[in-house]
């Protein structure tokens, strides 16, 4: 079974500032690795996703994250957010058997990140 | 329209009441799911199922029964309703393969229990 640890439940910043959303998961297989969004009173959307191939991945928005295999992370970067990120995010995972995934996708507990002017 | 549709979006009852979440969706996924999302909990897996003929209880599947009626169509029941059953109720869809852990949301249903 794969688990997700989202290290901050909350995360304040200013306009125009960077921003880093950590994200950790266990798991004993290979994994797929994927950040969703929640803008308020919506669903959540693909943010971006890494199935195999380069670690630095990009996203909508101007969003990326980076695949760490030593340390089981999957950090989320931004280098300059806007009011408009304000938003609930969550990583997710689902294990990898030879290129295809089963099972069910696992979410961490979500990070609130509230952008300030 | 949305891709995935549910209904209704908003609903407030009594305890011990029958309530039924219904979803539907026109992304011809074969994969769909009922998640729950309280604050500071994510969202937890209700119930799944990976085709018509397949019906799977996630991790809190007490107090909750699914059917799934047609490939686009994936309902969620409360039989007795109590409030701690008070939430944001989501419906998913995905598609077997590669991309399995890309799912596609509806705007959720939230219900309140008195």
């Amino acid at each position: 079974a794969q688990s997700v640890t989202q290290l901050d439940s909350q995360v304040p910043v200013f306009e125009e500032a960077p921003v880093e959303l950590r994200c950790n998961y266990s798991s004993s297989v290979s994994v797929y690795l994927f950040w969703y969004v929640q803008y308020p009173n919506q669903g959540l959307q693909l943010l971006l996703k890494y199935l195999s191939g380069s670690t630095l991945v990009k996203g909508i928005n101007g969003f990326e994250a980076e695949f760490n295999k030593s340390q089981t992370s999957f950090h989320l970067r931004k280098p300059s957010v806007h009011i408009s990120d304000t938003a609930e995010y969550f990583c997710a995972v689902i294990a990898n058997a030879g290129g295809t995934s089963y099972g069910k996708l696992t979410f961490g507990q979500g990070t609130i990140l509230t952008v300030h002017p | 329209d949305a891709d995935v549709t549910q209904t209704p979006r908003n609903r407030i009852t009594k305890t011990g009441k029958r309530i039924m979440l219904e979803c539907s969706q026109t992304k011809g996924h074969d994969r769909m799911y009922w998640y729950r999302q309280d604050p500071g909990l994510g969202l937890r897996l209700i119930y799944y199922s990976f085709d018509v003929k397949d019906i799977n209880k996630g991790e809190i599947s007490d107090g909750y029964s699914v059917s799934r009626q047609a490939q686009a169509k994936f309902s969620l029941s409360l039989e007795s309703a109590i409030p701690n059953q008070t939430a944001l109720y989501f419906c998913a869809t995905g598609k077997t393969g590669v991309n399995t852990g890309e799912l596609f949301f509806g705007e959720g249903s939230r219900l309140t229990v008195l």
